[in-house]
């Protein structure tokens, strides 16, 4: 079974501050990682994926598979990042669904 | 070019009443995803087609819940005698093949 874990619901923080949206997962093979957000009355949207190694609006994600994580850090919060973000898993090969956590809803303060 | 589109955006049913939620993918997308999100909860895989086919209905939480994509294209959710577990956000999802999947607004339905 495949399951991914967001252990905080909510994220504070102030402009131009640090900030790490924390992802576990549980998986027996080798997963695709990503990162979805959804910003206030808009669709979700991907983010970006491990695979891609690539940053997006200048928030970065490594795959450690020894911690079996995939937090999402950016150093310098903007306010137009608070949104709600969501940590997914796709299985390996065949394997299309995306198995979602619950979600980290991000504020950033002024 | 225009994205995934639902219909309708928001739904009220009665608890017993049948309802029919609409998507139409993106033009091209051979693969369309169904997901429900409850209030608070992450999206939760419902099935999955391949062009016209249900490859995997695995995620349909009853024998109410029906799904279909007759040519391929545009998809119905149907749920019959709706009960009030079922109130949540239904969201499609569309991609090439393996490829991003692209939501879409979802509909919104509240079953009362």
């Amino acid at each position: 079974a495949q399951r991914v874990t967001q252990p905080e619901k909510l994220l504070s923080v102030f402009k131009g501050a640090p900030v790490e949206l924390k992802c576990n997962y549980s998986y027996s093979g080798s997963p695709e990682l990503f990162w979805y957000v959804q910003y206030s009355r808009q669709r979700l949207q991907l983010l970006l994926r491990h695979i891609s190694r690539e940053s997006i609006k200048g928030f970065t994600a490594d795959l450690n598979k020894g911690e079996t994580s995939f937090h999402l850090k950016k150093p310098f919060a903007q306010e137009e990042d608070s949104a709600m973000y969501y940590c997914a898993l796709k299985g390996g090969g065949s394997n299309y669904k995306l198995t979602f956590g619950k979600g980290t809803l991000l504020t950033v303060n002024p | 070019g225009a994205g995934v589109s639902q219909s309708p955006r928001y739904k009220v049913a009665k608890r017993g009443q049948d309802v029919a939620l609409r998507c139409d993918p993106i033009s091209g997308h051979v693969s369309l995803f169904w997901y429900q999100q409850a209030l608070g909860q992450g999206p939760e895989f419902l099935t999955y087609f391949q062009n016209e086919a249900q490859l995997d209905k695995s995620g349909l939480p009853s024998d109410r819940f029906f799904a279909e994509r007759p040519e391929g294209s545009v998809s119905t959710l149907k749920i019959q005698r709706t009960q009030q577990e079922d109130s949540a956000v239904y969201l499609c999802a569309s991609s090439l093949q393996e490829r991003e999947q692209f939501f879409g607004p979802g509909t919104r339905l509240t079953v009362l």
